[in-house]
């Protein structure tokens, strides 16, 4: 069935350093993939989101790529900072279908 | 700035007894959803809908009825409630196209 897997749970850094949170999906339809954070006790809310196969896409400093050939969506920055520290979700929606289907997320954690 | 308001934000509720979720949406969202969230599941989708009067099944409907009686307003109702639904319960709303949700700050519930 459509899935989405991440395959961190927790991962902690030290400030200034690059991060690569993993995300790959399954499905049989054409996918649109996209990031959510969820800073502490607050609501979830967009990151950001695919563009076309292999187009980089980036906001507030993150970025990330959707590559269908080998099904990911990974999420990257090259400099963390303390405030980055939150709940990441990578979720799926299907192109014929107006449903979010949500990874398990991963927790980073950043460390001065 | 989409707006999505849940009610209650906490809620104890006795093990066998009716509760009602209250979501209510001021964006003229067509789409609504409830998920739940448990460390390690993620976001879980309970219902759906696509507009007044539709429901429809996410992954995880058992336990779970919902009832969408206007554009605004989508409600999840646990009939007998269960220790195992202890969660927080986030309901949010999507346009037509599905590019973003906008989540509700959540309700706490606890089945004691």
């Amino acid at each position: 069935g459509d899935s989405v897997t991440q395959t961190e749970g927790l991962v902690t850094l030290t400030k200034g350093l690059p991060v690569m949170l993993n995300c790959t999906y399954q499905t049989t339809y054409s996918p649109f993939l996209f990031w959510y954070v969820q800073h502490l006790n607050e609501a979830p809310k967009l990151l950001l989101k695919s563009s076309t196969d292999n187009k980089r896409t980036e906001h507030q400093g993150f970025y990330a790529t959707l590559h269908k050939s080998s099904s990911s969506f990974h999420l990257q920055k090259s400099s963390v900072q303390l405030s980055d520290s939150a709940l990441y979700f990578c979720a799926l929606r299907m192109s014929n279908y107006n449903v979010l289907y949500f990874g398990s997320g991963t927790k980073l954690t950043v460390e001065p | 700035e989409a707006a999505v308001t849940q009610s209650p934000r906490n809620k104890v509720a006795v093990t066998g007894g009716k509760v009602t979720l209250s979501c209510n949406q001021t964006n003229n969202h067509n789409n609504m959803y409830w998920y739940r969230q448990d460390t390690g599941h993620g976001l879980r989708l309970i219902h759906y809908s696509y507009g007044a009067g539709s429901t429809e099944k996410g992954d995880i409907p058992d336990g779970y009825k919902a009832s969408r009686p206007s554009q605004e307003n989508f409600s999840l109702i646990l009939e007998l409630a269960t220790p195992s639904q202890t969660s927080v319960y986030f309901c949010a709303s999507g346009d037509a196209k599905g590019d973003e949700v906008f989540f509700g700050k959540g309700t706490r519930l606890t089945v004691v």
